[in-house]
């Protein structure tokens, strides 16, 4: 079983619609959740993290977590053809280093 | 804004060459990261660093040495380059604790 799962697409969707990514983790000690975005032939960029069960919002995107079934989500509102990348989980299980076990990818393509 | 510099953004290199590639980050991170990106493979963790002088192996370390001197400066070394280390390397930091890393640009290695 890899450490972070994620099912990768393409997911396609309409402009406008609700664009819904899915990431599981095997380790149950993990700590931090972060959502990378990256465009084709360039280098991740964060768009959010989650530390706490529940839902956390910023603009279009929210970002849930539930420790307890080890899921991790990216809701995005709104979906526009700019947010057409792949999407990133990334999991921190702690300890020292900060290290960061990233999945493989779920490629977005939002469509006009 | 943190920046993550990596002194290349293409390289060709020829089979046994030793190769160094070389990370700079300005923001004081102690946190610094080496991951190489593979289609279908996602980010996997080479190396990282949480100090000076201070090195841990990720999960795919063989072939690989890093170096780090200065706290800005973290580099990876292939000692003989062979064709199956052609990839895109990312270099990240990230601050002491349950943070974010910020990634560089990229460099993108062809190994002939």
């Amino acid at each position: 079983q890899k450490e972070v799962e994620q099912n990768s697409g393409p997911l396609s969707v309409p402009e406008g619609a609700i664009a819904s990514l899915n990431c599981t983790y095997s380790d149950r000690g993990s700590q931090s959740f972060f959502w990378y975005r990256q465009y084709s032939g360039k280098s991740p960029e964060l768009i959010m993290f989650i530390y706490s069960n529940g839902d956390k919002e910023d603009g279009r995107f929210t970002a849930q977590l539930n420790k307890a079934s080890q899921y991790v989500s990216l809701l995005i509102r709104d979906s526009q053809p700019s947010d057409s990348a792949t999407y990133l989980c990334a999991v921190n299980k702690g300890g020292g280093g900060n290290k960061l076990t990233f999945g493989t990818g779920t490629q977005l393509k939002v469509e006009l | 804004d943190v920046k993550v510099t990596q002194s290349s953004r293409y390289l060709v290199k020829r089979t046994g060459e030793k190769v160094f590639l070389e990370c700079v980050q300005d923001m004081d991170h102690e946190n610094m990261f080496w991951y190489r990106q593979d289609p279908g493979l996602g980010l996997r963790l080479i190396y990282f660093s949480y100090d000076v002088k201070m090195k841990e192996k990720g999960d795919i370390p063989e072939g690989y040495s890093v170096s780090r001197e200065k706290k800005e400066r973290f580099s990876l070394i292939l000692e003989s380059a062979s064709t199956n280390q052609t990839s895109m390397y990312l270099c990240a930091s990230s601050l002491y604790g349950n943070t974010e890393a910020f990634f560089g640009q990229g460099t993108r290695l062809t190994v002939v």
